[in-house]
């Protein structure tokens, strides 16, 4: 299993500006991944970010709205750049290896006002 | 593309009773992985159930358990002896393999809510 953390939980911002989230792992991973869920809604994947090369991200997302770093295998980090209203969401990070279980993260909660 | 339904948004049950959640997935591979993922309102995603397709035998849990019908593209879950800690978004996923990873497909969920 993997115990992860994610810093901050929940902060308000203000639009046009960018916030970083971390996340943080307790174990050696080779893959993370980075997810959204807007409000009452399910999740949807961003990236996968695995150490050591640049993330992969799925359609709809960008590296320039949403640069990630991955500089070791514990540790990641996620930057919602230029933010908007329709960047709420929350913002999760997961680890997982092959076909087996993810685990999740806390969650970041955004708020873009 | 891999889709997963849950068609129904919202479900209730009284404390100790059985409720089943339906999930319907499409896909052309043959070898995939399903979860049912549990999210209460604390927010933090765990992990509920987990079956393999190229088994027949349902997975079970405990209390949970899981009716896969691979022919029809269909697990549901089970959850017996329902508690008020069950209480939670629970969320079907579907595990694809992509660009060398593989990744998660969620469908929309279904809340549900125990009543005491």
């Amino acid at each position: 299993s993997a115990v992860i953390s994610q810093k901050p939980s929940r902060d308000i911002c203000q639009r046009g500006t960018s916030l970083t989230i971390q996340c943080q792992v307790d174990s050696q991973v080779t893959m993370m991944f980075w997810y959204r869920q807007q409000p009452g809604q399910s999740l949807t994947l961003i990236a996968t970010a695995n150490q050591g090369s640049e993330a992969t991200y799925e359609s709809g997302f960008v590296i320039d709205k949403f640069p990630i770093s991955r500089p070791n295998l514990t540790f990641s980090t996620l930057t919602v750049s230029n933010m908007s209203p329709e960047d709420s969401s929350i913002y999760l990070c997961s680890v997982g290896e092959g076909y087996d279980e993810q685990y999740f993260g806390p969650g970041t909660r955004l708020t873009v006002t | 593309a891999q889709t997963v339904t849950q068609s129904q948004p919202e479900m209730s049950v009284q404390e100790a009773e059985t409720v089943t959640l339906s999930c319907t997935y499409d896909t052309s591979e043959n070898n995939y992985y399903l979860f049912w993922y549990k999210q209460p309102p604390s927010r933090q995603m765990i992990l509920v159930i987990r079956q393999e397709a190229y088994k027949q035998q349902n997975a079970t849990e405990n209390r949970f358990s899981v009716n896969f019908q691979k022919a029809a593209k269909s697990f549901s879950l089970k959850i017996s002896d329902s508690q008020l800690g069950d209480t939670a978004m629970y969320f079907c996923a579907f595990m694809k393999q992509q660009g060398g990873s593989e990744k998660l497909v969620f469908g929309k969920g279904t809340k549900l809510t125990v009543n005491p």
